[in-house]
């Protein structure tokens, strides 16, 4: 079958640096997602990585590598806006989107 | 601007009364898709059309039903909910389904059935 594993929650400190990680195991792989999720709110686009590297985009970067099927989500200078679900996604083989159930981010002041 | 509406934001029905809930993007995209999710679980697809050609999930009950009758709107019917299909039912678009076609979701109708 396939899978989708993301710690279910992490807490951090306002300003500080944190690693959301995600490892799949999908038939095929055309693509990787992050979305971001506030309580109650849908989703919102982050990032897409298809090749291996780091993609940095002002406080968030993704990084994949498709050899281990791991990737992880870095958020610099914590704000308590970031206080959210962050969701990995993962294109199939039949491009079709698989999920995760999400890490819950809790910024602490 | 651009974007993709769901009415209503909050729905309250009773058990086994049908009910409706709408999409509309001002997109102009092909695939319009819909999604249920439970609390802290990863949205379940239950069905998606591109352009008018309907794909159904497998393991979407028969209870669930979707209209799609232009490129800008979109339905799901609920026609007997039960406890279990309280959830947050999201719509979201996208251009195409090619590997970097990122979705655009809607703000989400949380469903509560009494």
């Amino acid at each position: 079958g396939q899978n989708i594993d993301q710690p279910t929650e992490m807490t951090a400190t306002e300003g500080a640096i944190v690693q959301i990680n995600c490892t799949y195991q999908t038939s095929g792989f055309n693509g990787l997602f992050w979305y971001q999720q506030h309580a109650g709110e849908a989703p919102t686009f982050l990032s897409y990585n298809v090749l291996d590297g780091l993609e940095e985009k002002g406080r968030f970067s993704s990084f994949l590598s498709r050899s281990k099927g791991y990737s992880y989500l870095l958020l610099k200078e914590l704000q308590m806006k970031d206080s959210a679900s962050y969701l990995c996604a993962v294109r199939d083989s039949n491009y079709q989107l698989i999920w995760g159930a999400g890490t819950k981010l809790i910024i602490k002041p | 601007d651009a974007m993709v509406i769901q009415n209503p934001r909050y729905q309250v029905t009773q058990f086994g009364k049908p009910v409706t809930l709408s999409c509309s993007q001002t997109l102009n995209h092909n695939v319009m898709y819909w999604y249920q999710q439970k609390s802290s679980q990863a949205p379940k697809l239950l069905f998606h059309y591109y352009d008018k050609d309907f794909n159904n999930e497998a393991d979407t009950p028969d209870n669930f039903q979707s209209r799609r009758p232009n490129t800008s709107f979109c339905f799901l019917d609920i026609r007997s909910p039960g406890l279990g299909d309280a959830a947050m039912y999201l719509c979201a678009t996208s251009k195409g389904t090619g590997g970097n076609e990122k979705l655009f979701f809607g703000s989400g109708t949380q469903l509560s059935v009494l």
